[in-house]
């Protein structure tokens, strides 16, 4: 079965510090993999997503991720956190299962949460 | 959330009622998708559309229901039958199936049933 874990229910950063939100999956074959930001009572924002190709993938808002084929991982960073990053990110992967409909399995989230 | 919208942003219903939630985009999007979000627990797929006049169930479709009778509408319906209602309830769309397209956020509507 395919999923996807993000391993840490919260995370705290001082601001202008380096942040990283980790995110591990279980997929057969390559996998399609997204990121996701949420702001309180808002909708879901697409950041960056990794299909092929180069293993650093550059997003919205100064945001990048590591995909890392022998780890099964896809962790999130920036290098410098703003207040304005607090929110909820969801780690996604792609149902390569036949006739799924393009459907996203989402891990559980990780509140973010960057102090001045 | 831009391209999608969803109404009303908060719904209160009494329990045993149906409701239903609608969800409209101007994308031009062939998918449609309506998620489940409780704290903790991230999203669930209840169901999803590829084109118009179909649909499928997703991983927690008792006691919904929905439509595709237009491109750009996939209202859902939550009936009595849904032993939990109360829930942020998520509607996205995108481009399509085949390539592993993003898929674009409403802005959610939050429903409380007593």
């Amino acid at each position: 079965a395919q999923s996807v874990a993000q391993p840490e229910d919260q995370v705290n950063v001082a601001e202008g510090n380096p942040l990283t939100v980790k995110c591990t999956y279980s997929v057969s074959g390559n996998p399609y993999l997204f990121w996701y930001v949420q702001y309180p009572n808002r909708g879901l924002q697409f950041l960056l997503k990794y299909i092929t190709g180069d293993n650093l993938v550059k997003g919205s808002y100064g945001f990048e991720a590591e995909f890392n084929k022998s780890q099964t991982s896809f962790h999130l960073k920036k290098p410098s956190a703003l207040v304005s990053d607090s929110a909820l990110y969801f780690c996604a992967v792609r149902d390569i299962s036949w006739n799924q409909g393009g459907k996203l399995i989402f891990g559980q989230g990780t509140e973010l949460s960057v102090k001045p | 959330d831009g391209g999608i919208t969803q109404s009303p942003k908060y719904l209160f219903r009494k329990e045993g009622q149906n409701v239903t939630l609608s969800c409209e985009q101007n994308l031009n999007h062939d998918a449609m998708y309506w998620y489940r979000q409780d704290p903790g627990q991230g999203l669930r797929l209840i169901y999803y559309s590829q084109i118009v006049n179909d649909f499928q169930k997703g991983d927690i479709a008792e006691g919904y229901s929905v439509s595709r009778e237009k491109k750009e509408s996939f209202p859902l319906t939550v009936t009595s039958a849904q032993k939990n209602p109360t829930a942020f309830y998520l509607c996205a769309s995108s481009m399509g199936q085949g390539f592993p397209y993003e898929q674009y956020f409403g802005p959610g509507t939050r429903l409380t049933v007593t």
